[in-house]
């Protein structure tokens, strides 16, 4: 079935420590691939996106995400965690043949000071 | 340009009344998603609409809900007759016009948060 998994529900880090969010999507063809984050109580913000080209990709606030084809994954990374970076992040996919975002389950981030 | 505008921010219904949530597309885009968020949970696809148009509603419960997008004014989530299980998180989101036939991005509004007592 076509589906956006995030295998981690919840990861917690200390600030400065590095980050690594998983995402794994099951598509036919390689789908638009986007990463979102949501601070509690608040909508949700484009972190990054892959259409085609390089496979790693620059985002804001610091991010970035890697497309690896063969694993079908769009794993989002930061070097070093910020206390503000504490959220839920959300991979989502447009499909070849849809008109939608499908999002994955979510991660929720903790950061320990 | 402002973002996408979603009204009210909280919305509180008793059970068996009506709750319409609002949301204002960014300028020029003419295409809206409806999302909904139960606590704990991702966000589900409710409904697809271009102006005056539904293109896809395959997420909408068969009954009860309703959405629109006029050819002017806000597009409109209509909720016959909540119930509790409808308490949760509404979230829009407007595209622009695609490319090569698929978005390209969705920018989200800050959501309606509706309780149902």
């Amino acid at each position: 079935a076509q589906s956006v998994t995030q295998p981690d529900i919840h990861i917690t880090v200390s600030e400065g420590a590095s980050l690594e969010l998983r995402c794994n999507y099951s598509y036919g063809a390689t789908p638009y691939l986007f990463w979102y984050v949501q601070s509690p109580g608040q909508g949700l913000q484009l972190l990054l996106k892959y259409f085609s080209g390089d496979t790693l990709v620059q985002g804001i606030k610091g991010f970035e995400a890697e497309f690896k084809r063969s694993q079908s994954s769009f794993n989002l990374r930061k070097p070093s965690v910020h206390w503000s970076d504490a959220a839920e992040y959300f991979c989502a996919v447009v499909p070849l043949e849809g008109q939608n975002f499908v999002f994955g389950p979510g991660t929720r981030l903790s950061v320990l000071p | 340009n402002a973002g996408v505008m979603q009204n009210p921010r909280h919305l509180v219904r008793r059970r068996g009344q009506e709750a319409r949530l609002r949301c204002s597309p960014m300028k020029g885009h003419s295409h809206v998603y409806w999302y909904r968020q139960l606590p704990e949970e991702g966000l589900k696809f409710m409904v697809y609409l271009q102006k005056e148009n539904i293109i896809d509603e395959s997420g909408m419960p068969k009954e009860r809900f309703s959405a629109e997008f006029p050819k002017e004014g806000p597009s409109i989530l209509r909720i016959q007759q909540v119930v509790r299980g409808d308490s949760a998180a509404y979230f829009c989101a407007s595209s622009p016009r695609r490319q090569g036939g698929r978005y390209t991005e969705a920018f989200f509004g800050q959501g309606t948060r509706l309780t149902v007592v």
